[in-house]
């Protein structure tokens, strides 16, 4: 079975600086997708963020871009110019693309504090 | 183009009732996910389903669990004769097909409190 790791509990960075939220993930698949979800206090899931293992440049969105290691089956988040409205919780995820079933398997979420 | 709506948002049940959860997809999804995310953890699947039919219940129990998404009208998730540990926010997602491209979106979700 496909886990999902996230080893920081909680992360803290100051307004405008970068910060680096990790994941490492386990399968046996060599093709898959990985995601980053946002949940601010809203509870509210957002995409961030997806990345096709089959594909070796790494995604970005604006300020947000990952580092996927394939071989290491890491994928971590870097935020840029962080902003106070990006506190919340983030989630990295996995979805299996043979198999049949199309859900996604998270992790237990890093809590992100954005000072000012 | 309304969102993933969910309802109600908050629901409060005793032990013992019945809890009803709502889901209506985005508009021309025909895929809905059920998931649930319990304090302080990640969301956890519970069931995938296609109109009028069951997908994967692999996360479902197996007991008191029941969900459907009938030709018309909203996804139901059931629960019967709930318990507190049934306490969480239940978030439904849905996708416009079942191909790996597509990206599942999130509704608001509906925080479950059991008395």
């Amino acid at each position: 079975a496909q886990t999902v790791t996230q080893s920081q509990p909680e992360m803290s960075v100051q307004e405008a600086e970068t910060v680096t939220l990790s994941c490492t993930y386990d399968t046996s698949e060599s093709d898959y997708y990985l995601f980053w979800y946002k949940q601010p206090p809203s509870r509210q899931m957002i995409l961030v963020i997806r990345q096709e293992a089959y594909k070796q440049q790494n995604a970005t969105e604006n300020r947000f871009s990952v580092n996927f290691q394939k071989a290491a089956k890491s994928f971590s988040l870097k935020i840029s110019d962080s902003q106070l409205g990006d506190a919340a919780m983030y989630f990295c995820a996995y979805r299996a693309i043979q198999g049949g079933s199309e859900k996604l398997v998270f992790g237990k979420g890093t809590k992100l504090t954005v000072n000012p | 183009n309304a969102g993933v709506m969910q309802n109600p948002r908050h629901l409060v049940r005793r032990r013992g009732q019945e809890a009803r959860l709502r889901c209506s997809p985005m508009k021309g999804h025909s895929h809905v996910y059920w998931y649930r995310q319990l304090p302080e953890e990640g969301l956890k699947f519970m069931v995938y389903l296609q109109k009028e039919n069951i997908i994967d219940e692999s996360g479902m129990p197996k007991e008191r669990f029941s969900a459907e998404f009938p030709k018309e009208g909203p996804s139901i998730l059931r629960i019967q004769q709930v318990v507190r540990g049934d306490s969480a926010a239940y978030f439904c997602a849905s996708s416009l097909d079942r191909t790996h491209q597509e990206t599942q979106y999130f509704g608001p979700g509906t925080r479950l409190l059991v008395l």
